[in-house]
C-alpha cells in the first residue's frame, strides 16, 4: 500500500520567515495530495491540495508543489503569523477503484514564534 | 459553506456503558467517513458509508458500530470499549467516494474510564 514519510516533525520559525514541510510518497499511482492543519484541540482543515498533473498551486501566502519523478511534495507558507502554529499533516491518495482513501504523513509541530 | 458538525464535544463513558457519537452535513455530500486519531498521530480511517451503505470497514472491533440513517447523518454507537479506545474521533464527508476533498468535523474527545 501507500506509505507517506513527513519530515520535519517540529519546525519553529519567526514571524515573518518561511516554513517548509516536505513528504515523500511510495506508490506512483497517488494522484491526489492535500494538506490538512490541525489546531489544538479541532479537527483538521483541508488548507490546499494539488493534482497530479499541476506541478504547483498557490492560495495566498501558502504554495504547495509536487515533483511527480521524486516522488516527494512541500507545503510553503511564507511571511508566517503566530496563528499559523498548528499540526500540519500531508496525505496522498490514489485515484481509486472503489473509494478514495487518504494515506496521511505523520504530522509537522509549526510553531511561529513572535 | 464546508462545515460538518459532531456531538458531544467531550464523552466519558466507562467499559460497561453505551453511547452514540453523532456528526452531520448539509452540503449535499454523499460519502462520510468515521476516523480515530491517537494523541500526535494522524487520523486513521476506520468506516466509509457512500449513499447510506457501508462501503468500507476496516476491520474495526464489533464494538464500534457505525450507522447512517440518511445522507446527513452519521451516528457511531458504542459499547463495552476500552480505555486504549480513547481518542478524537472524528467525522468527515465527500461529495462522494471517489471525489477529491474530504473536509472533517471538529471531532468528539472520547474518554474510556
Amino acid at each position: 500500500g501507500e506509505n507517506v514519510e513527513q519530515h520535519p516533525s517540529t519546525l519553529s520559525v519567526q514571524e515573518g520567515d518561511s516554513a517548509v514541510i516536505k513528504c515523500t510518497y511510495s506508490d506512483s499511482a497517488s494522484n491526489y495530495f492535500p494538506w490538512y492543519k490541525q489546531e489544538l484541540g479541532k479537527g483538521p482543515q483541508l488548507i490546499i491540495d494539488i493534482r497530479s498533473n499541476v506541478g504547483e498551486k498557490k492560495d495566498q501566502r501558502i504554495a504547495v508543489t509536487l515533483n511527480k519523478t521524486a516522488k516527494h511534495f512541500s507545503l510553503h507558507i511564507t511571511e508566517t503569523q503566530p496563528e499559523d502554529s498548528a499540526v500540519y499533516f500531508c496525505a496522498a491518495s490514489i485515484s481509486p477503484g472503489s473509494a478514495r482513501q487518504l494515506t496521511f504523513g505523520s504530522g509537522t509541530q509549526l510553531t511561529v514564534l513572535p | 459553506d464546508t462545515e460538518v458538525t459532531q456531538t458531544p464535544k467531550h464523552l466519558v463513558m466507562g467499559m460497561t456503558n453505551k453511547k452514540s457519537l453523532k456528526c452531520e452535513q448539509h452540503m449535499g455530500h454523499r460519502a462520510m467517513y468515521w476516523y480515530k486519531q491517537k494523541a500526535k498521530k494522524p487520523p486513521e480511517l476506520m468506516f466509509v458509508y457512500s449513499y447510506e451503505k457501508l462501503s468500507i470497514n476496516e476491520s474495526v472491533p464489533s464494538r464500534f458500530s457505525p450507522e447512517c440513517p440518511n445522507s446527513s447523518l452519521l451516528n457511531l454507537h458504542l459499547h463495552a470499549l476500552q480505555p486504549e479506545d480513547s481518542a478524537l474521533y472524528l467525522c468527515a464527508s465527500s461529495q462522494g467516494l471517489i471525489s477529491y476533498e474530504q473536509y472533517f468535523g471538529p471531532g468528539t474527545r472520547l474518554t474510556v474510564t
